[in-house]
């Protein structure tokens, strides 16, 4: 069974730092490219980041580019977002979800984190 | 950035088919998928490249795209169809969600 779990999420105050993790398991991690999507309250998803399966390629929507990084060490089946000079808009639950294929689409999501940035 | 419009909200009486559109330039150039969210729950897929069900999803979803518009149809619609419904496409190395539609079965 796949499974998807997340941690790290927590109240940071504007302009802090929070790393969020994804522990993996039932499926071959390094097979498959994987993705944060992000939920503020009440709204809508935005797809956030991805990555390759070997990490060799990453990719990032603008508002988090220069701030957010994604990583991944298949040797632990964990997926990785250093999330660094966070802002109020950045509040969400964060949801990390494995690619059936290539980048896109997702097939299997975590149940999420939720981070709130707040003074 | 690459732009897709969803309807805010769809209605549709039970057992009735609901359609929800998946608006963008040239989006029938690209992959569409769909996703089912319920509330309280992460996302579930429902539709991948334009048509495709993944294992376990009713033969009711389905889904085409052509043109300007994508659409995914819920046929027979159930209570259990009641969710938010969102379309993706991936565009210049960057995921893209619609707005989102509640869909709402009467």
């Amino acid at each position: 069974e796949v499974q998807l779990l997340e941690s790290g999420g927590a109240l940071v105050q504007p302009g802090g730092s929070l790393r969020l993790s994804c522990a993996a398991s039932g499926f071959t991690f390094s097979n498959h490219a994987m993705t944060w999507v992000r939920q503020a309250p009440g709204k809508g998803l935005e797809w956030v980041s991805g990555i390759s399966t070997s990490g060799g390629s990453t990719f990032y929507t603008d508002s988090v580019k220069g701030r957010f990084t994604i990583s991944r060490d298949n040797s632990k089946n964990t997926l990785y977002l250093q999330m660094n000079s966070l802002r109020a808009e950045d509040t969400a639950v964060y949801y990390c979800a494995k690619a059936l294929f290539g980048v896109v689409p997702f097939d299997y999501w975590g149940q999420g984190t939720l981070v709130t940035v707040s003074s | 950035s690459y732009e897709v419009t969803q309807p805010l909200s769809v209605s549709v009486a039970l057992g009735q088919t609901a359609r929800i559109t998946c608006g963008g330039n040239n989006i029938g150039s690209k992959n569409v998928h769909w996703y089912q969210q319920k509330p309280g729950q992460a996302p579930v897929l429902v539709i991948y490249r334009d048509s495709n069900r993944p294992s376990g999803i009713p033969e009711r979803f389905s889904g085409s795209n052509s043109g300007n518009t994508a659409t995914l149809t819920i046929s027979r619609a159930q209570a259990g169809d009641e969710a938010d419904y969102y379309c993706q496409v991936w565009d210049s190395n960057t995921g893209v969600f619609g707005t989102g539609t509640k869909v709402t079965v009467l």
